[in-house]
């Protein structure tokens, strides 16, 4: 079992450029989430999805978009990178969205805008 | 707005005992979690606390007080693959977590 799987691991992209981060579960969890992580800051969400077909606004969404159109996959999609989306982003699971739950993290992808 | 704040590094000798603190102001409390990070990775699920007292898991202990906005991580019998940093969220009315920026334990042999 893989758990959570991102890719590309990293990627040096140009300014202006179109980028899909990719990530996959194969725990048929229900909600799925996405974070950046900056030095100094903490993680902080972009986007989340509660259940397949359902996607919502987090703490910085601006120039991102995600969708969620089965269980398993939830790609997070920069429509015209800037140097300020440079960042690790981390993919992140949890079976529901309780409060106990979880969340299991993908091993993340370091992204630097140029 | 909302806010939770951790010390940024603490150094600890092998071994021996440390605490990292964290206290937190959010719209609403459903739970608080703290997770562990080595450098280059993700992180990973250490404890949860939603009443208040402490949780005790191996070496590893967590405590919360609601009342104060506050909670700590208690690591004994230091090793050396516990360097890492240490990341306190609290889940809050939203069912959403709010992350602080993390501790950086430094162990020293």
């Amino acid at each position: 079992i893989a758990g959570i799987t991102q890719a590309p691991t990293s990627q040096i992209l140009a300014a202006g450029r179109r980028m899909t981060l990719r990530c996959t579960q194969d725990m048929r969890h229900n909600a799925m989430y996405w974070y950046r992580q900056d030095l100094g800051l903490g993680l902080r969400l972009i986007h989340y999805s509660n259940t397949a077909g359902t996607t919502g606004k987090g703490e910085v969404p601006d120039g991102y978009s995600v969708s969620r159109a089965n269980t398993d996959d939830f790609p997070l999609t920069l429509a015209s990178a800037v140097p300020s989306q440079t960042s690790v982003y981390f993919c992140a699971s949890s079976e529901g969205t309780g409060p106990y739950n979880e969340q299991f993290f993908g091993p993340g992808t370091r992204l630097t805008v140029l | 707005g909302q806010n939770i704040d951790q010390p940024t590094e603490m150094t600890a000798t092998e071994g021996a005992i440390v605490q990292i603190n964290c206290t937190y102001q959010t719209s609403g409390f459903n739970g608080l979690f703290w997770y562990q990070q080595h450098a280059g990775e993700a992180p990973t699920f250490l404890s949860y606390n939603v009443l208040d007292g402490l949780e005790e898991k191996g070496r590893f202990s967590s405590f919360l007080s609601r009342s104060k906005g506050y909670s700590y991580l208690l690591l004994k019998e230091l090793q050396m693959k516990d360097s890492a940093s240490y990341l306190c969220a609290v889940r809050d009315s939203n069912y959403q977590l709010i992350w602080g920026a993390g501790t950086k334990l430094i162990i020293k042999p």
